[in-house]
């Protein structure tokens, strides 16, 4: 079962808008964390933010926040007024723990283009 | 400080052969990870180092992939006899502590091209 789904395959934003990128996630797991990472054409894997699941407020980091929705078990990234330099392929992950063993679980990732 | 880092960058071999990927981890980084993604597919784990050894390899696809991190420092990934499907870009990563925050630090990965 997909434990990771990001629904949009690609995406066009003009540049200087909001963007949101979707994520949803299942796991039974009370204690999980919930990761972005952005994915330029120079194929390096760039952190941008986590979040926590007992975290009680939505991480922020500069532009990005995340729209995290623990019941709809949703961690959408948000971001502010884009720039060209966002475009970017966009990677959810989440941490999951197996047996005492802690890895990394990445959805299909979102194709993000911004548009001058 | 030096990043992750993997050689070589891109890689072209023939059904059959051998390849051997290296990954440098930050300094003083403890856990090592090797993930794969395999074209218009999602990133998918392979296997945890915690210095040498081996903490989960339950990703390893097959017996043709053998991992190694002597002396916890860099780590190897050799793929032999490699087949077509074993194509796509493999990433190293290194974390100093646990995964309770995003210090997951990735390497620009290693696309192999298995012809």
């Amino acid at each position: 079962a997909q434990k990771i789904t990001q629904t949009q395959p690609g995406m066009f934003v003009q540049e200087k808008e909001a963007v949101t990128l979707d994520c949803t996630y299942d796991t039974s797991d009370p204690s999980y964390g919930l990761f972005w990472y952005k994915q330029p054409s120079s194929g390096e894997m760039i952190f941008l933010i986590y979040q926590g699941s007992y975290d009680q407020q939505n991480a922020t980091e500069g532009r990005y926040s995340l729209n995290f929705q623990k019941a709809r078990k949703s961690a959408n990234l948000v971001i502010s007024a884009s720039q060209l330099g966002d475009s970017a392929m966009y990677f959810c992950a989440m941490r999951e723990r197996i047996q005492g063993a802690q890895k990394l679980v990445f959805g299909q990732g979102t194709r993000l283009t911004i548009n001058p | 400080e030096a990043g992750v880092t993997q050689f070589p960058s891109h890689s072209v071999i023939e059904k059959g052969q051998t390849v051997t990927l290296r990954c440098d981890p930050i300094s003083g980084h403890d856990n090592l990870y090797w993930y794969r993604r395999v074209m218009g597919k999602e990133i998918k784990f392979l296997l945890h180092f915690v210095k040498e050894s081996k903490q989960d390899e339950s990703g390893m696809p097959n017996n043709r992939f053998l991992a190694e991190r002597t002396g916890g420092t860099y780590s190897t990934l050799k793929v032999q006899p490699a087949e077509l499907e074993d194509s796509g870009v493999y990433f190293c990563a290194s974390s100093q502590l646990a995964l309770n925050t995003g210090e997951l630090f990735f390497g620009e990965g290693s696309r192999l091209t298995v012809l």
